[in-house]
């Protein structure tokens, strides 16, 4: 069963506006929630991150907000911008050995 | 370049063939994570490293799989007999806590 899904396989936006990535998992372990972009043939590279004890979590142009009860989380990316065009992984793991279990991924497209 | 390091970027190989990977984790990091992803699919976990400690195996790790990591540094992936099945990239990661960072991977086609 997937534990963790992204029901969007795709999404584009306009540069400039905001670009918003959703994800729901069903595991109630889980404690910490990363967001990941991937180019293609390179490994996911590590965006942000938010433990389950806090609602939201703010770098920059990118916020994560979690909401435990729904379990569901967000990436919002704002402004948007040509270069985030990439397929975002949503993950989460707990326990000791902390592995990560992903997504399937979406592909945002952020038109110019 | 401090990140993790995984070699080599691409491996072609004949099915029945063994296969070996390396993997450069970030210096300070003592965890160490094997991953494989398919076309359309996020990365599923395959095994982890605690130093030199094996600690957990996916059911996806089936016998011909083995890994190691001798001196809690570098590690191996390596595949016997290999199947068409097994065409992936194989990713690394380190982390210190609950953040993992991975290396680029390494793209295996069995023909």
């Amino acid at each position: 069963d997937q534990q963790v899904k992204q029901n969007s396989p795709s999404l584009s936006v306009q540069e400039g506006r905001i670009s918003i990535l959703n994800c729901d998992y069903t595991n109630s372990m889980f404690d910490y929630f990363l967001w990941y972009k991937k180019y293609p043939a390179e490994g996911p590279t590590f965006l942000i991150s938010i433990s389950s004890i806090k609602d939201k979590n703010e770098d920059g142009r990118f916020t994560v907000f979690l909401n435990k009860s729904a379990k569901h989380l967000s990436l919002h990316i704002v402004p948007s911008q040509p270069g985030d065009s990439a397929v975002y992984f949503c993950a989460a793991n707990w326990g000791s050995a902390r592995q990560l279990t992903f997504g399937s991924g979406t592909q945002l497209t952020v038109l110019p | 370049d401090t990140g993790v390091s995984q070699n080599p970027r691409h491996k072609i190989t004949k099915r029945g063939q063994n296969v070996t990977f390396r993997c450069d984790p970030i210096s300070e990091h003592n965890r160490l994570y094997w991953y494989r992803q398919t076309l359309g699919q996020g990365p599923e976990f395959l095994t982890y490293f605690q130093n030199e400690a094996q600690l957990e195996k996916s059911r996806l790790l089936s016998d011909r799989f083995s890994a190691e990591r001798p001196k809690g540094s570098f590690s191996t992936l390596e595949i016997q007999r290999t199947e068409q099945g097994d065409s992936a990239m194989y990713l690394c990661a380190s982390s210190l806590n609950s953040e993992a960072f991975f290396g680029q991977g390494t793209r295996l086609t069995v023909v």
